[in-house]
């Protein structure tokens, strides 16, 4: 079975601070992919970063970084120098790409990025 | 333009209605899927789509059909709305590796 979990339904973080959002999850796959997604109020949702299991150096795009724990089976986003415009609800989701190739999201954080 | 469109973007419906959302899409991948989201909620999967013979149910698909009619279309369908079906649907589509969304249909049924 796989499942996402992300423990934190909410966070405050003060501008231009670094803050991390954690995420674990569950599979049999031996393969699979982790995903990071941002959800403004507007409601879009925008993929942020991707972490490969079997990638070894950890996920980095701008800001955004994955902190990927394969024995924990953790991939935690980090988020650094916030902004206001980071405040959204962020997803953590999971592909296994041996087990139906369907995505599983966790429930989410919402962030909020105080002045 | 975006890769990913769905129409409409928001809709009033009443119980009992039937009601069609649509999805196209320009990023050329052959994997569709719609899910959605209720308030405060990660996203539930209702179907998805690997080409165009091949069809899934995904967690939640009671009370809804789909219909994959191009490799670029995908269209949800709610044959006979309710309430608890009022909520953001999604339409996404991935190739091998990531998934990207549209824009969202906000949806209420009456």
């Amino acid at each position: 079975a796989q499942k996402i979990t992300q423990t934190q339904p909410g966070m405050f973080v003060q501008e231009k601070e670094a803050v991390t959002l954690d995420c674990t999850y569950d599979t049999s796959d031996q393969s699979y992919g982790l995903f990071w997604y941002k959800q403004p109020s507007s409601g879009e949702m925008i993929f942020l970063i991707y972490q490969g299991s079997y990638d070894e150096q950890n996920a980095t795009e701008g800001r955004y970084s994955l902190n990927f724990q394969k024995a924990r089976k953790s991939a935690n986003l980090v988020i650094s120098a916030s902004q206001l415009g980071d405040s959204a609800m962020y997803f953590c989701a999971m592909r296994g790409w041996n087990t139906g190739n369907q995505f599983y999201f966790g429930t989410g954080t919402s962030l909020t990025v105080i002045p | 333009d975006a890769d990913v469109t769905q129409t409409p973007r928001n809709r009033i419906t009443k119980t009992g209605k039937r009601i069609m959302l649509e999805c196209s899409q320009t990023k050329g991948h052959d994997r569709m899927y719609w899910y959605r989201q209720d308030p405060g909620l990660g996203l539930q999967l209702i179907y998805y789509s690997f080409d165009v013979k091949d069809i899934n149910k995904g967690e939640i698909s009671d009370g809804y059909s789909v219909s994959r009619q191009a490799q670029a279309k995908f269209s949800l369908s709610l044959e006979s709305a309710i309430p608890n079906q009022t909520a953001l649907y999604f339409c996404a589509t991935s190739d091998l590796g990531t998934q990207y969304f549209g824009p969202g249909t906000r949806l209420t049924v009456l």
